[in-house]
């Protein structure tokens, strides 16, 4: 596609839930990456994908987060028994070379 | 520890003022250094980038940034802003180059008064 699209753009959901938030890179794109953005705050790095390496998890806060990435291409970011600190937009972002990184719209996820 | 720090967290001009965004990171080695805008309820957007090269980066809108080696820093300027700047400006470092995560600082919010 012509960008990074996520899905959902917007999400509530109750405490003790899982959620899966999805992304769709820029096709062709190797590299995938997902941030975290808080009220107030930077972003936060959580996880990396590079072709067929193996991903970066140097950023999950926690082992309720994982996230994988089939076919090299769409990735799938899961938060699992939710808390209201997960509140936050969930960015993804894809790269060809390392040289620019393009950023979806986020998912702004409610934790209630 | 290693980190991207942005000293101003909110900055308020009047219109054709002129802005500096400070930027300073700690990673020595090569770095590659992005500076990204952020237009509220928009995605973000990339500003400029430098690789290597001429230290002054020119950029969209009006902007550039200067790297300095010595210093660690990659600061944002505009001599004349306008409302339409009003944004959230963040600062990001790849530290090794390549593909490597981009690190980020806290972002700069700024607000330009007519």
């Amino acid at each position: 596609g012509a960008g990074v699209s996520q899905s959902p753009s917007n999400k509530v959901t109750e405490k003790g839930k899982d959620v899966e938030l999805r992304c769709d890179p820029i096709s062709g794109h190797t590299a995938l990456y997902w941030y975290r953005q808080s009220l107030g705050q930077g972003l936060e790095f959580l996880i990396y994908f590079q072709g067929n390496s193996a991903p970066d998890k140097s950023g999950l806060p926690s082992d309720r987060f994982s996230a994988e990435r089939t076919g090299g291409s769409v990735s799938t970011l899961t938060i699992q028994r939710t808390q209201q600190e997960d509140s936050a937009v969930y960015l993804c972002a894809s790269s060809l070379d390392g040289a620019g990184y393009t950023f979806g719209s986020g998912t702004r996820l409610t934790v209630v | 520890a290693q980190s991207v720090s942005q000293h101003n967290h909110h900055v308020i001009l009047s219109e054709a003022a002129s802005l500096e965004l400070g930027c300073n990171y700690s990673y020595g080695g090569t770095v590659n250094l992005f500076w990204y805008v952020q237009y509220p309820g928009q995605h973000l957007q990339l500003l400029l980038k430098y690789f290597s090269g001429d230290p002054l980066v020119k950029g969209i809108k009006g902007f550039e940034a200067e790297f300095i080696k010595s210093k660690f820093s990659f600061n944002l300027r505009k001599p004349s802003v306008q409302w339409s700047d009003t944004a959230e400006y963040f600062c990001a470092v790849n530290p090794s180059g390549g593909y490597n995560k981009l690190i980020f600082g806290a972002g700069t919010r700024l607000a330009v008064h007519p």
